[in-house]
């Protein structure tokens, strides 16, 4: 079965760091991705995890530890813009599916 | 660009009607999905396909059928809409080997 789970909401500073965790519990794993939601929008890819550590892009980094089954994103110099739902995914074994937690509403306050 | 092109955006059916929802890539991509997703939910996958004519079960595909008869095409039908599927529709795409999706617009549907 799959079980991904991360906090429902988050409220932030402008300026500031910000880390999202998701945890997952799934029958197989080959990958975790983290997605990007704006009210109203479709996802849109930020990040992409499949071996153990830390891959930055920018502002916006992500962590994975297999053994642990948990991965996290930090975004930096938060911006008004970047309030979002933050959505993390896994990747099953057969490489076709994809599957999502509930997703993470982060709001970003002046 | 990757363009995925969902039919409607907003769609009112009555409990019982036959719904199609069709959706189109041009990036020749071999795997498409259909989620929908719900407040407090998040994203369920209902169906996915890897090929044409190919075709895997999800986690809820109760209530729903898909079709794949072209490569850059998936529609998601449901055979007897009722009032519990109303919801947000998202159609994706990738390459094989799945490295990320690209999403549609995403189809809303009220069932009455």
């Amino acid at each position: 079965g799959q079980n991904i789970d991360q906090p429902t909401e988050m409220t932030a500073t402008e300026g500031a760091i910000v880390q999202i965790n998701c945890t997952y519990q799934t029958s197989g794993f080959n990958g975790l991705f983290w997605y990007q939601q704006h009210a109203g929008e479709a996802p849109t890819f930020l990040s992409y995890n499949v071996l153990d550590g830390l891959e930055e892009k920018g502002r916006f980094s992500s962590f994975l530890s297999r053994s642990k089954g948990y991965s996290y994103l930090l975004l930096k110099e938060l911006q008004m813009k970047d309030s979002a739902s933050y959505l993390c995914a896994v990747r099953g074994y057969n490489n076709n599916d994809m599957r999502f937690g509930a997703g993470t509403r982060l709001t970003v306050k002046p | 660009d990757v363009k995925v092109t969902q039919s409607s955006r907003y769609l009112v059916k009555r409990t019982g009607e036959k719904v199609f929802l069709e959706c189109v890539q041009d990036m020749d991509h071999e795997n498409m999905f259909w989620y929908r997703q719900d407040p407090g939910l998040g994203l369920r996958l209902i169906y996915f396909s890897y090929d044409v004519k190919m075709k895997e079960k999800g986690d809820i595909p109760e209530g729903y059928s898909v079709s794949r008869e072209k490569k850059e095409r998936f529609s998601l039908i449901l055979e007897s809409a009722s009032t519990n599927q109303t919801s947000m529709y998202l159609c994706a795409s990738s390459l094989k080997g799945l490295r990320e999706l690209f999403f549609g617009e995403g189809s809303r549907l009220t069932v009455l």
